[in-house]
């Protein structure tokens, strides 16, 4: 079973700071997903990678095959960006192949 | 285009009860995935539908349980409800078809008093 590691669970930082959420997981995959929740409670999908890079305005992810690692960086950070942001790693073999980290809760102070 | 939809949004149910909740895919999506948030932990796989039968379910009791209609929408109950039922239910849906990743749904918020 895939292990998923996120880190920090917790990060607050001033607006405009350059943010990085790591994720971290013990067995080979096939995609790796960052996914954003508001305090809502809603799951909004941010990126699907499996190699490489991708960009998304202020948001750029990055995995590391090689080393079971992957970034997400948020740059010039707003208060808008305050959420839980929570690394899935799918391993195949179904909706039960896809394993979920705990969550970064990140608060942006103005 | 309609996202996942989950109704209902808030649920408060008496220890012993049963709830039911209900999950809407984007339309063409053939897959629906239940998913339990509870406070404190990830998010942990529940049951998987796919094409109106059940695919395969995750580490719960058989007081969870639910079904998919023809129209792929789909429903999940819980049965003989537990406080530590308390959780963020989410639904999300798919293709079917490879993996493309999944869309979710708001959740449905579940407190057992």
């Amino acid at each position: 079973k895939n292990e998923v590691e996120q880190s920090p669970q917790n990060l607050t930082a001033q607006e405009g700071e350059f943010i990085t959420i790591n994720c971290s997981y013990s067995v080979g995959i096939s995609a790796l997903h960052w996914l954003q929740q508001h305090p809502g409670g809603g799951i909004v999908s941010l990126f699907m990678l499996s190699s490489g890079k991708k960009k998304h305005g202020r948001l750029i992810a990055t995995i590391n095959i090689q080393e079971k690692h992957s970034s997400l960086h948020i740059t010039a950070s707003h208060p808008r960006d305050s959420a839980v942001y929570i690394c899935a790693a799918y391993s195949g073999g179904g909706a039960d192949g896809l394993t979920f980290g705990k969550g970064t809760h990140l608060i942006i102070q103005p | 285009e309609a996202g996942v939809t989950q109704s209902p949004t808030h649920l408060i149910k008496t220890r012993g009860q049963q709830a039911t909740l209900r999950c809407s895919p984007i339309s063409g999506h053939t897959s629906v995935y239940w998913y339990q948030q509870a406070l404190g932990l990830g998010l942990q796989f529940l049951l998987w539908y796919d094409e109106g039968e059940e695919r395969n379910r995750g580490n719960f009791p058989p007081r969870f349980s639910g079904r998919q209609f023809p129209n792929y929408s789909s429903e999940l109950n819980v049965n003989a409800l537990e406080l530590e039922d308390s959780a963020l239910y989410l639904c999300a849906s798919s293709s079917g078809q490879g993996y493309y990743g999944y869309t979710f749904g708001s959740g449905t918020r579940l407190t057992v008093v």
